[in-house]
């Protein structure tokens, strides 16, 4: 596509369920991020795939999370045993691994909100 | 990555030049300046970067002083869709990015 796409835009669950967030990157892109803003909040880094490298998970706040790249193109945020606290918006960006800008590309993001 | 400060907020009129500060005195040699902007309820947009040179574009222009410690973007005539959370982020180009760190930006409402 023409862009970062995310899917779903909004999921309403109950506290104690998982949920899996899906972030198609663009096209060639080697590089995936996800980010989550929380209400009024800046943008808290999660996770980074670059390629075939080892993904840098250090922002992952909890055991509860985990992503993948499958095929070094879509990626899935999975949270388990989801928590209010974890209702925010969930930001992908995609970037090219290569070229001098090191631009990211970001989605409209997945509003998840955990009652 | 190098931190970046910037006012919490800033108010400018419609079609007047809209200047937004960025201090990052601890800036590395090889660290660029980028300038992101998110208007609410949107994923981030990026508008720019430089690492020592003044660059412009379609969006914006980007001075950094000499010694790189600070810089400023320039929007030269702001509307009303400029009103969004600005951020000034400092990171190394290479051949692995790695993660862009965000901090809280700068509110700029441009009003009528």
């Amino acid at each position: 596509g023409a862009g970062v796409s995310q899917s779903p835009s909004n999921k309403v669950t109950e506290k104690g369920k998982d949920v899996e967030l899906r972030c198609d990157p663009i096209s060639g892109h080697t590089a995936l991020y996800w980010y989550r803003q929380s209400l009024g909040q800046g943008l808290e880094f999660l996770i980074y795939f670059q390629g075939n490298s080892a993904p840098d998970k250090s922002g992952l706040p909890s055991d509860r999370f985990s992503a993948e790249r499958t095929g070094g193109s879509v990626s899935t945020l999975t949270i388990q045993r989801t928590q209010q606290e974890d209702s925010a918006v969930y930001l992908c960006a995609s970037s090219s691994g290569t070229g001098v800008t090191g631009e990211l590309f970001f989605g409209e993001g997945s509003r998840l909100t955990v009652l | 990555d190098a931190k970046t400060t910037q006012p919490t907020s800033m108010d400018c009129a419609e079609g007047r030049a809209a200047n937004l500060p960025c201090n990052h005195s601890t800036i590395s040699g090889n660290e660029y300046v980028y300038w992101y902007r998110q208007i609410h309820s949107q994923g981030p947009q990026y508008i720019i970067h430089g690492l020592k040179n003044n660059e412009t574009n379609e969006m914006a222009s980007l001075i950094i002083t000499e010694d790189r410690k600070s810089s400023t973007l320039i929007l030269p005539h702001a509307t009303l869709r400029d009103t969004a959370v600005y951020y000034c982020i400092v990171r190394v180009l290479g051949t692995s990015y790695g993660k862009l760190t965000f901090g809280q930006g700068t509110i700029l409402t441009v009003h009528p």
